[in-house]
């Protein structure tokens, strides 16, 4: 079965600084999909990034980069320029062959004014 | 386009009784996912419904059950309610399982059952 871990359960940061979050995960699978999700306290979760295990390159998505290293097992998520609508927790996703996506335990990140 | 709709939004119930929470996928989805969301914790996947029939399901115990409608729509059943059922119940949706696995899934705001 797939696990994913985040090993950081809270985390800060100044606004307009860079945070990253990290995320382990473990499967014997070759093909599957990685997502990041942002929970804020609104509970709407909401995709923040993807990233498809077959492409090298690191996804991007304006201020949200993945760093997706697949023989480590490691998909982490770094915030350039972090605001203050960014506060939210933060959780980490597989997806594979069975379709169901597992998750995290999460990452409860504070952007500091 | 209108979302990943839960209902109701807030829901109490006396231990021992059932909860039937609904889920209406976006247009176009076909398959359906529930978890559960403990306070404080990360999500915990329930069942997976596609096209009407379940398709996997978590560690959970048979009281938790539920159903896919014809109209994709979904119902999720807690039978026997205990105290530690308290949670927040994410549905989600996405197209069919499989055919487009890059996709990601859209979430609806959560049902959030208390049991007393």
């Amino acid at each position: 079965a797939q696990t994913v871990t985040q090993s950081q359960p809270e985390m800060s940061v100044q606004e307009a600084e860079t945070v990253t979050l990290s995320c382990t995960y473990d499967t014997s699978e070759n093909n599957y999909y990685l997502f990041w999700y942002k929970q804020p306290p609104s509970r709407q979760m909401i995709l923040v990034i993807r990233q498809e295990a077959y492409k090298q390159q690191n996804a991007t998505e304006n201020r949200f980069s993945v760093n997706f290293q697949k023989a480590a097992k490691s998909f982490s998520l770094k915030i350039s320029d972090s605001q203050l609508g960014d506060t939210a927790m933060y959780f980490c996703a597989f997806k594979g062959n069975n379709n169901d996506m597992r998750f995290g335990a999460g990452t409860r990140l504070t952007v500091k004014p | 386009e209108a979302g990943v709709t839960q209902s109701p939004t807030h829901l109490i119930k006396t231990r021992g009784q059932q909860a039937t929470l609904r889920c209406s996928p976006i247009s176009g989805h076909t398959s359906v996912y529930w978890y559960q969301q403990a306070l404080g914790l990360g999500l915990q996947f329930l069942l997976w419904y596609d096209e009407g029939e379940e398709r996997n399901r978590g560690n959970f115990p048979p009281r938790f059950s539920g159903r896919q409608f014809p109209n994709y729509s979904s119902e999720l059943n807690v039978n026997a309610l205990e105290l530690e059922d308290s949670a927040l119940y994410l549905c989600a949706s996405s197209f069919k399982g499989g055919s487009t696995a890059n996709y990601g899934y859209t979430f609806g705001s959560g049902t959030r059952l208390t049991v007393v």
